[in-house]
């Protein structure tokens, strides 16, 4: 059972080109989630779903965006990357509102020069 | 919105017990998580209040009062392999998780 899989594990980009990790879960969760983690700062929320088809924003939403066309994969993508978009970059899982738990994937590290 | 505080550092010994404490603000929400995270890795579950009072597992447990906008995580008998970061979670409206900034516990024999 493989879980929450994130591609690409790295990848180095510079200014203005663009991207897409891909997040894709066995699970059957409906909830499914793109973080970015940096340091002191936590995990901030980028984007979010609650089903295929459906995305809403989080906290940091900017120069992101993001696609559910279906259940197993969540897209987040960078259309023009900036160095203040290094980061690592977690997308995590969810069975439904009444669990804490969150499945998280093993994360992307992302370098814009 | 929602936010949550936690303290940025706690050090404890090997054996000790240590209380991570959470505050948060919000206008309603569905319960408050618990992860860890070591160095390089992902963050893993620890323990979900719904309801307010005390929830166990093992060396951990993990506590919640709504009336005080609070919870904390306690570990106890701990062991240098705790050493790694404490995040809270806030399950809010909407179904965003929102975490805090985390707590870095370092265990020293």
């Amino acid at each position: 059972n493989a879980g929450v899989t994130q591609t690409p594990k790295f990848r180095v980009l510079k200014t203005g080109q663009s991207m897409t990790l891909l997040c894709a879960q066995d699970m059957n969760h409906e909830y499914m989630y793109w973080y970015r983690q940096d340091p002191g700062m936590g995990l901030r929320l980028i984007h979010y779903s609650v089903g295929e088809g459906t995305t809403a924003k989080g906290e940091v939403p900017d120069g992101y965006n993001v696609s559910r066309l279906k259940k197993q994969n969540f897209l987040l993508g960078l259309e023009s990357a900036a160095p203040s978009q290094t980061s690592v970059y977690f997308c995590a899982s969810r069975a439904g509102v009444s669990t804490g738990e969150l499945f998280f994937g093993e994360g992307s590290r992302l370098t814009v020069l | 919105g929602q936010s949550l505080e936690q303290p940025s550092e706690v050090t404890a010994v090997e054996g000790a017990i240590v209380q991570i404490n959470c505050t948060y603000q919000t206008s309603g929400f569905y319960g408050l998580s618990w992860y860890q995270q070591h160095d390089g890795g992902a963050p893993t579950f620890l323990s979900y209040n719904a309801l307010d009072g005390l929830e166990e597992t093992g060396r951990f447990s993990s506590f919640l009062s709504r009336s005080d906008s609070y919870g904390y995580l306690l570990l106890q008998e701990l062991q240098m392999k705790d050493s790694a970061s404490y995040f809270c979670a806030l399950g809010g409206a909407g179904t965003a998780l929102i975490f805090g900034k985390g707590t870095t516990l370092s265990v020293s024999s």
